[in-house]
């Protein structure tokens, strides 16, 4: 399919366990973003990535990884889980240079 | 920094007005500002992209506009629709860069 794509769509998972989260798009878009959104907080940025191998933190990084080895995927993983981790995460993608941001279906993850 | 702030957090309309969402801004050397949808557990829709080279920008009943000198933007809807119910958010660059920074959003919610 066509666009950008998240998975999985739910997740629930335990504290101190690993989560890894996919985001795929298939435009070839230059630049992925990952976000959370929480009540309170909105949308606030946790990782970006300009290129394949080039990545950078947002606003809120502490607790994640991430890694781009192919333009379309940017996973992003969550270490060591924390309660503080759940919320609903959105991917993005743009080509950059003044374009629109388009953003997946979101996946909310839950950590008991 | 940029921050966005949309004012107010939500709103209630009957069916048929015309109706004014508001979003502010403060790094005036905003260059773009995009205007999104968002439906309760979903993803976010792009709406509307306002180059800082414009003034407004149209589609179907939305129609948005962007004054850099007051920092604000505003998102008029014509015709509200029960179907328009839906929180809106607008974001703007951090800086020059692609990184989007939000508000947090105006829950509009259209009266049948």
């Amino acid at each position: 399919d066509a666009g950008i794509t998240q998975s999985p769509r739910y997740k629930i998972t335990e504290t101190g366990r690993q989560v890894t989260l996919m985001c795929h798009q298939t435009w070839s878009h230059s630049y992925m973003f990952w976000y959370r959104q929480d009540l309170g907080h909105g949308l606030r940025l946790i990782y970006y990535s300009a290129a394949a191998d080039i990545t950078d933190k947002g606003e809120v990084p502490d607790g994640y990884v991430v890694s781009r080895s192919k333009t379309e995927n940017f996973p992003l993983t969550l270490e060591s889980a924390t309660r503080s981790q759940t919320s609903v995460y959105f991917c993005a993608s743009t080509p950059g240079g003044s374009y629109e941001q388009y953003f997946g279906p979101g996946t909310r993850l839950t950590v008991t | 920094k940029q921050e966005v702030t949309q004012i107010p957090a939500a709103l209630s309309v009957p069916e048929g007005e015309n109706l004014v969402l508001n979003c502010s801004f403060t790094d005036s050397a905003i260059y773009n500002l995009q205007w999104f949808r968002q439906d309760p557990g979903k993803g976010l829709t792009s709406l509307l992209l306002i180059q800082s080279s414009q003034r407004e920008q149209t589609s179907g009943r939305l129609n948005a506009s962007l004054d850099k000198s007051s920092g604000r933007s505003t998102l008029y809807i014509a015709a509200s629709q029960p179907g328009d119910s839906a929180t809106y958010l607008c974001a703007g660059p951090q800086g020059g860069s692609e990184k989007l920074v939000f508000g947090k959003g105006t829950k509009l919610t259209v009266n049948p």
